[in-house]
Parts: structure tokens; C-alpha cells; sequence
């Protein structure tokens, strides 16, 4: 089975610090997502990445940024946290790009709350 | 971009009835396909049924089965026999002549309560 793992389930941090969220993934998946969730907007994508060291932004990248080094790993960095950051955090991977049908694989979720 | 519609914010069934949940959406691509994703309390979301553009039959996946109709850009989610355990967010998402690889962008989502 398919396995997109996020280091993190519950997280309180304070304004101003630096976040780091990680996800790693077991499937050699060439892409990996960052997606942000909050009631009423649903899921919105930050950052993607289709290869290692590559990523392009998503809809709502403002205040993010990411990294990836190796190919299992993506990482979403929050520069200076800020109370408007408070969400929930979804990490997710899919095989090659290719024709329609590539299942997303999402991890558990991140719940982050800045205070 | 595209734009999808899930009418139903909330709804409540009784158990064992059947359940229809609505996604509309809006998209230029030729080619594209249809997931349907579930995400319960704890949070995960959970892949349920894909359909594509092209297949003529639709999509069945156990008690999981896609209502599609192209001509109208719909594709609703049938759930027969509802469970409790059905009781969760469920989220449509299309997806481009891309494929994977530049993400789902997902409707705002249906909270299905089963009730006993």
C-alpha cells in the first residue's frame, strides 16, 4: 500500500517562528503537493513539486516555501508564522505524470495552530 | 482554472438508504477524469472512485458508483446501503489532460451524517 507519512499530527507554535512540516512518501512517486484546509474553502494547493529539487506554486503559496532534496522527502516551510497559518495541513503524491488517472495519495493531515 | 460545484454542504441519511452526492464542474480539457475522495474526522483523505472522460461505462468501485453525465459536466457520487462509518466529508475533483502532476483542485465538499 501506498504511504504518505507526515512527521507531525498536532502542532502549536508562535508568531514569528519558523515551521517546518515534513512528508515523506514510500512509493517513489515523482509528485508531491502541499495542500492547506480550512472550513468552508475546502483544499487549496500551495506548492507542488514534480521532481527532486523542483517546485512550481500552486494557487495560495504566499507566506510557504518548500524544499525537496530527495525524491520521498517534500518539506513546507512557514518563513515567520502568523495566526492566519492556523489550518490543517495535507501532504500528497502521485506516480508519473501520464494521462488522466493518477490517484493522489494524501498522509494523514498536519494540525497546526499559531498562537 | 477550473471550477467545481458541490451543491450539498450537509446531509443526513438514514442508515442502509441510498445516497446521491452532487459535483458539477466546469472545464475546458478534452480529455479529464473525475475523483471522488472521502475524508473522515481523523482527517485522511481517503481515494474513493475515479471515472474518465472517455469511459463509457460508469465507474463502480463496491458499494461506490458514479452517476456521469458529460454533456452536463456532472458526476455524482451513489452510495447504496449507507453505513455509519459512511459518516465523513466527501470531495469531488477533476483533473486535467495533465494528469497527476499538477494536482487535484477539489469542490468545497458534502458533510454526509449517517444516522442510525
Amino acid at each position: 500500500d501506498v504511504k504518505v507519512t507526515q512527521s507531525s499530527r498536532y502542532l502549536v507554535k508562535r508568531t514569528g517562528e519558523k515551521v517546518f512540516l515534513e512528508c515523506v512518501q514510500d512509493m517513489d512517486h515523482e509528485n508531491m503537493f502541499w495542500y492547506r484546509q480550512d472550513p468552508g474553502l475546502g483544499l487549496r494547493l500551495i506548492y507542488f513539486s514534480y521532481d527532486v529539487k523542483m517546485k512550481e506554486k500552486g494557487d495560495i503559496p504566499e507566506g510557504y516555501s518548500v524544499s525537496r532534496e530527495k525524491k520521498e522527502r517534500f518539506s513546507l516551510i512557514l518563513e515567520s508564522a502568523s495566526t492566519n497559518q492556523t489550518s490543517m495541513y495535507l501532504c500528497a503524491s502521485s506516480p508519473t505524470p501520464g494521462q488522466g488517472g493518477d490517484t493522489i495519495y494524501f498522509g494523514e493531515g498536519s494540525w497546526l495552530t499559531v498562537v | 482554472a477550473q471550477k467545481i460545484t458541490q451543491t450539498q454542504p450537509g446531509m443526513f441519511v438514514q442508515e442502509k438508504e441510498a445516497v446521491t452526492l452532487d459535483c458539477t464542474y466546469d472545464t475546458s480539457d478534452q480529455s479529464y477524469g473525475l475523483f471522488w475522495y472521502k475524508q473522515p474526522s481523523s482527517g485522511e483523505m481517503i481515494f474513493l472512485i475515479y471515472q474518465g472522460s472517455y469511459d463509457e461505462q460508469n465507474a463502480t468501485e463496491g458499494r461506490y458508483s458514479l452517476n456521469f453525465q458529460k454533456a452536463r459536466k456532472s458526476a455524482n457520487l451513489v452510495i447504496s446501503a449507507s453505513q455509519l462509518g459512511d459518516s465523513a466529508m466527501y470531495f469531488c475533483a477533476p483533473q486535467g489532460a495533465g494528469g497527476g502532476a499538477d494536482g487535484l483542485t477539489f469542490g468545497k465538499g458534502t458533510h454526509l451524517i449517517i444516522q442510525p
